[in-house]
């Protein structure tokens, strides 16, 4: 089946600093990658959803100008966590989409965010 | 390496029950979870077992057994509405999620 990895798989920040996130498709063109947030025990949430060359589409309480989504190609999307403070500490996954609504979400093995 | 095994497609009746199935890898375990998605959807969290034995939800139930790293998720009362892949999710003990590849779900009139 198709490959999504992350990196890095887990990191731990000071309050204030910026964290970046890469998501790649390894052996197939994502048109379309998703990034979800997941706190312990709980669901997952649907952040934002990003489209190769353009702007990515946030949800509902997603502050864009905070969680900056590039996807600039077809196999990577990147999620950078600015001014990162101790709240932000979650666990971060993405999913790739190959084509269209009915093609398969591929999901990557998650990044786990410390906040200190 | 870690798999999650799951069938790839099953077909049921409305009306009717069904089982899905997962085994997993029993070295590191921090739970297990199971997902709805819907085609061009996000996943939809449905269940999440850490404990052995059954947890009822409504006409969802899920059931785990650590010592034979087997989970199943049951449908009772199937709707048409239940058309849709569902993924068995372990949590392993670095708090990394493995994800299933999703059992694909029809639901016949």
């Amino acid at each position: 089946g198709a490959v999504v990895s992350q990196h890095p798989s887990r990191v731990i920040c000071k309050s204030g600093t910026s964290v970046k996130i890469e998501c790649r498709s390894l052996d197939f063109q994502a048109t379309t990658m998703f990034w979800y947030r997941q706190f312990p025990k709980q669901s997952l949430m649907l952040m934002a959803t990003s489209n190769e060359g353009s702007k990515a589409t946030y949800e509902q309480g997603v502050e864009k100008d905070k969680f900056l989504i590039n996807h600039a190609s077809l196999t990577l999307s990147t999620l950078t966590v600015t001014s990162a403070h101790p709240e932000d500490s979650s666990f971060y996954i993405c999913s790739a989409r190959a084509g269209d609504f009915q093609e398969t979400q591929y999901f990557g093995p998650g990044t786990r965010l410390l906040v200190l | 390496g870690q798999n999650i095994d799951q069938p790839t497609e099953m077909t049921a009746t409305e009306g009717a029950i069904v089982q899905i199935n997962c085994t997993y890898q029993t070295s590191g375990f921090n739970g297990l979870f199971w997902y709805q998605q819907h085609a061009g959807e996000a996943p939809t969290f449905l269940s999440y077992n850490v404990l052995d034995g059954l947890e009822e939800k409504g006409r969802f139930s899920s059931f785990l057994s650590r010592s034979k790293g087997y989970s199943y998720l049951l449908l009772k009362e199937l709707q048409m509405k239940d058309s849709a892949s569902y993924l068995c999710v372990q949590m392993d003990s670095n708090y990394q999620l493995i994800w299933g590849a999703g059992t694909k779900l029809i639901i016949k009139p």
